[in-house]
């Protein structure tokens, strides 16, 4: 079945820096990625997707890059800013399996 | 519109209890998934049910099962509770589910079994 790896498990960045986190995954018939952030307190969000016939995906301070034939994506913040601590996830479907499959989570701190 | 309600946010249980959490997916979503979230193993899949029936489950002994309603909103059960089953319990919704579609997530229900 898939399986999604996640690195790094911690990161932390100053104010106004950029922030890369990275996935990879198993099933080559996985065809969407999405990524959420999770507050303390509070469930998983959904802060932007991306699909096997996309390579590149932006809205705002967030980007998302897919290379299908590497199986492995990311998920690039730039000008980070304290509101943006919190722990990411990656998800991919689970191909035949029918369900997202998360990454173990990466904890971003940004300090002011 | 109103996000995913779980019932009870917190509950307290004592081993060899059984507990029932419950889930009111988006209004129009008739897909609801189970997650059980905890530090070391991360989000692990429990189940989901599409218009009624489950279409798909992960690897959880039969001590863990849930349903859903008409209405789409969906109940899931813990029986003969273990230490370990302390966790944060997830619902999410969806158009469609299959995993091929966005998850909307409730705020959790946190269960510890002492």
């Amino acid at each position: 079945g898939e399986n999604v790896e996640q690195h790094p498990s911690t990161l932390s960045v100053q104010e106004g820096d950029s922030a890369v986190i990275k996935c990879t995954y198993s099933d080559s018939a996985s065809n969407y990625f999405p990524w959420y952030k999770q507050e303390l307190g509070k469930g998983p969000q959904l802060i932007i997707d991306i699909r096997s016939n996309v390579g590149e995906k932006k809205d705002q301070r967030i980007a998302v890059t897919l290379n299908k034939t590497a199986k492995h994506f990311s998920l690039h913040i730039t000008e980070t800013q304290p509101e943006d601590s919190a722990v990411y996830f990656c998800a991919a479907d689970g191909g035949s399996q029918g369900n997202l499959i998360f990454g173990k989570g990466t904890k971003l701190s940004v300090k002011p | 519109k109103a996000g995913v309600t779980q019932t009870p946010r917190y509950l307290i249980k004592t081993r060899g209890q059984q507990v029932t959490l419950s889930c009111s997916p988006i209004s129009g979503h008739r897909s609801v998934s189970w997650y059980q979230q905890t530090p070391g193993q991360g989000l692990q899949f429990l189940f989901e049910y599409f218009s009624e029936t489950q279409r798909n489950k992960g690897n959880f002994p039969g001590r863990f099962s849930g349903r859903q309603f008409s209405n789409s909103r969906s109940e899931m059960n813990v029986s003969t509770l273990e230490l370990g089953d302390s966790a944060l319990y997830l619902c999410a919704s969806s158009v469609q589910g299959s995993g091929d579609s966005p998850l909307h997530f409730g705020n959790g229900t946190r269960l510890t079994v002492t």
